[in-house]
């Protein structure tokens, strides 16, 4: 496709639960993001990935939270043990180049968690 | 701690009511402050990047500016179709990819 795609758009679980987001990056891009975004306010960094190899995962809030870009496309956001406060919006974005700063944002999925 | 604000956090203008969107930023080494545009219910757009100090970059009636300390988005003559979210962000070296973004500045321009 001709923009970031991720998936689902919208995930509604049950507290312990495990999700699964995936992002599909623009086609020959470098670097691979993942943001958390609360309503009113901007993203909030997660990981990011160059190729294959991750390259910071310093955001992510605890062991819960892991990303793999296996094959440097597809990539996969896991949340474990899902709770409440995990409820957010989740947002993928690619780069032409790494560490560029000038991403291309997917339409996110929205998680909530009962 | 590294640090981007933006102010006001909403700012409501009258159709051809020019005005500047503010973004404070306290980070151990700008690499790059960058500037998105988000529309409700979509992901952030980019618009401008922004290197040293006394640069400016403009698209349209949009124009941003950046000082040793912050960066200012001039809106000229708004319209209506420019309502959005704004967004800055810093890039920082020695922390790779990692944009730190600030909260927005949400702009309503009534016609």
């Amino acid at each position: 496709g001709a923009g970031v795609s991720q998936s689902p758009r919208y995930k509604v679980t049950k507290r312990g639960q495990d999700v699964a987001l995936r992002c599909d990056p623009i086609s020959g891009h470098v670097s691979l993001y993942w943001y958390r975004q609360a309503l009113g306010q901007g993203p909030e960094f997660l990981t990011y990935f160059n190729y294959e190899a991750q390259q910071d995962k310093s955001g992510l809030p605890n062991d819960r939270f892991s990303a793999e870009r296996p094959e440097g496309s597809i990539s996969t956001l896991t949340i474990q043990r899902t709770e409440q406060r995990d409820s957010a919006m989740y947002r993928c974005a690619s780069s032409l180049q790494g560490a560029s700063g000038e991403l291309f944002f997917g339409e996110g999925s929205r998680l909530t968690v009962l | 701690e590294d640090q981007v604000t933006q102010s006001p956090e909403a700012l409501r203008l009258q159709e051809g009511e020019s005005s500047s969107l503010n973004c404070s930023y306290t980070v151990s080494g700008l690499r790059g402050l960058f500037w998105y545009r988000q529309d409700p219910g979509k992901g952030p757009e980019f618009l401008f990047t922004l290197y040293s100090a006394g640069e400016e970059k403009e698209k349209e009636r949009l124009k941003a500016t950046l000082t040793k300390k912050e960066s200012f988005l001039h809106i000229t003559a708004p319209k209506p179709e420019d309502s959005a979210t704004y967004l800055c962000a810093s890039l920082i070296y020695n922390q790779g990819g990692k944009l730190i973004f600030g909260q927005g500045t949400e702009l309503s321009v009534k016609p």
